[in-house]
């Protein structure tokens, strides 16, 4: 079945450290995204990439770096410049389409936790 | 700029109760506006969507019509069952871009008892 793969589940940062979120998809998909989602805030778009090895800012990008060196991964690294990193993280792609009529796909998400 | 507003919660009802969970919405140009729900623990679910005005939406038993004379997209259910306990997001994109991405509301969380 195609979907995305959002891994690991759950992952736990030390003080100092930096740590990378993996998402793969096999959709075909040429957009992908990443957001953060805090209790009572909703999504936050952190970045999001339109094609392979190109990339933009969403609005909270700061602590943050992507790379998109192929279609269907596009990993974030939390970066030690993130001093609030605790919270749940969203992958997703959609087809590029007229003007963001195609829906997003969703990963299940990873949790990141501070130790 | 582009932004969503929907009702906070949570929301909580008895089974076979109606659900609405409101949502406005602020764009510039030409929404498309999609109802996602997330369960626990999981990522989001598209759960219906419009792309136009007086468009509606449905899907597991849940409507929203596209008004954009109040430029709302409220979700609607005549008969919630306690497997829609859920948090529900509203949300919008720019048909008049490109770049697709989403703007979403805070979320509802409804919890409904038996």
């Amino acid at each position: 079945d195609g979907g995305i793969t959002q891994s690991p589940k759950y992952l736990f940062r030390k003080e100092g450290q930096n740590v990378t979120l993996s998402c793969e998809q096999n959709l075909n998909h040429d957009a992908m995204y990443w957001y953060r989602q805090d209790p009572g805030q909703g999504l936050r778009l952190i970045y999001y990439s339109q094609i392979v090895n190109d990339f933009q800012k969403g609005d909270i990008a700061e602590g943050y770096s992507v790379s998109r060196e192929k279609k269907e991964s596009f990993p974030l690294t939390v970066t030690s410049a993130q001093k609030n990193p605790t919270a749940f993280y969203l992958c997703a792609s959609s087809a590029q389409g007229s003007g963001g009529n195609q829906p997003q796909h969703f990963g299940d998400g990873t949790r990141l936790s501070i130790l | 700029g582009d932004s969503v507003t929907q009702m906070e919660g949570p929301v909580t009802l008895s089974e076979e109760a109606f659900l609405t969970i409101n949502c406005t919405y602020t764009a510039t140009g030409y929404p498309s506006l999609f109802w996602y729900v997330q369960y626990p623990g999981e990522g989001l679910q598209l759960l219906l969507k419009a792309t136009k005005a007086d468009d509606k939406g449905s899907n597991k038993g849940f409507e929203a019509t596209y008004r954009k004379e109040t430029t709302s997209f409220h979700l609607e259910k005549g008969s919630v069952q306690v497997s829609d306990s859920a948090v529900y997001f509203c949300a919008l994109t720019d048909r008049g871009s490109t770049l697709g991405r989403l703007y979403f509301g805070r979320g509802t969380q409804l919890t409904v008892w038996p």
